[in-house]
């Protein structure tokens, strides 16, 4: 079935620190892709996505381009924050039948420190 | 406020007690899921629900049981809950055609003893 793939970290980074998580998926045509991101004792939120190939989603200075060559999707930000430490979750949909949702990755832990 | 809501957010119980954990939307939403999520598994899809008394499995149904009696609630229920079910579940909603566009509810944190 579909999957996702993504390091777990915790990924440490000092602050202005430029910011690369990656995600890599299995899947069947090109589906939509996302990130999702949990802060601290909150529910996911999805951060950006891209709905075809070559797309790049961007929102809160984070950035993804969707490259089907690659199966790749990896998550980006120029200078990160403190306020950026959370939980990320790279997720495509479920696939097959009558299924609903998401599939998500496992999560990568970025910690950032002042 | 657009919200998810889920109660409790913290419980802690004994095996083979019947719990309910209480979801909430006020967004109208006809689509509803519930997911648990477990250290190095990410979120495991249990339950979805595609409107008022439709509902479907998920990845991880076993052990649990939902309905959905009105638009608003998706209630998830552990009939006797065991210490394999001790996770963090989290409640989300969705509207038709955005299935991408999930809302998702603070989290409650089970633990079975």
């Amino acid at each position: 079935g579909d999957s996702v793939t993504q390091m777990e970290g915790p990924v440490t980074l000092s602050e202005e620190a430029f910011l690369t998580i990656n995600c890599t998926y299995t899947a069947t045509g090109y589906p939509s892709l996302f990130w999702y991101v949990q802060y601290p004792g909150e529910g996911l939120q999805l951060l950006l996505k891209a709905t075809k190939a070559d797309d790049k989603g961007s929102n809160k200075g984070f950035e993804a381009t969707y490259r089907k060559e690659t199966t790749s999707f990896h998550l980006e930000k120029g200078s990160v924050q403190v306020s950026d430490s959370a939980v990320y979750f790279c997720a495509l949909p479920h696939s097959g039948g009558g299924a609903d949702g998401l599939t998500f990755g496992k999560g990568t832990h970025l910690i950032i420190q002042p | 406020e657009a919200q998810v809501t889920q109660n409790p957010r913290y419980l802690i119980t004994v095996t083979g007690k019947k719990l309910t954990v209480t979801c909430s939307q006020n967004m109208n939403h006809e689509y509803m899921s519930w997911y648990r999520q477990d250290p190095g598994l990410g979120l495991r899809q249990i339950y979805y629900s595609m409107n008022v008394e439709v509902t479907d499995k998920g990845d991880v149904p076993e052990g649990y049981k939902v309905s959905r009696k009105e638009k608003r609630n998706f209630p998830l229920i552990l009939e006797s809950p065991s210490p394999n079910q001790t996770s963090l579940y989290f409640c989300a909603s969705r509207p038709t055609g955005r299935f991408y566009e999930q809302y998702f509810g603070p989290g409650t944190r089970l633990t079975v003893t």
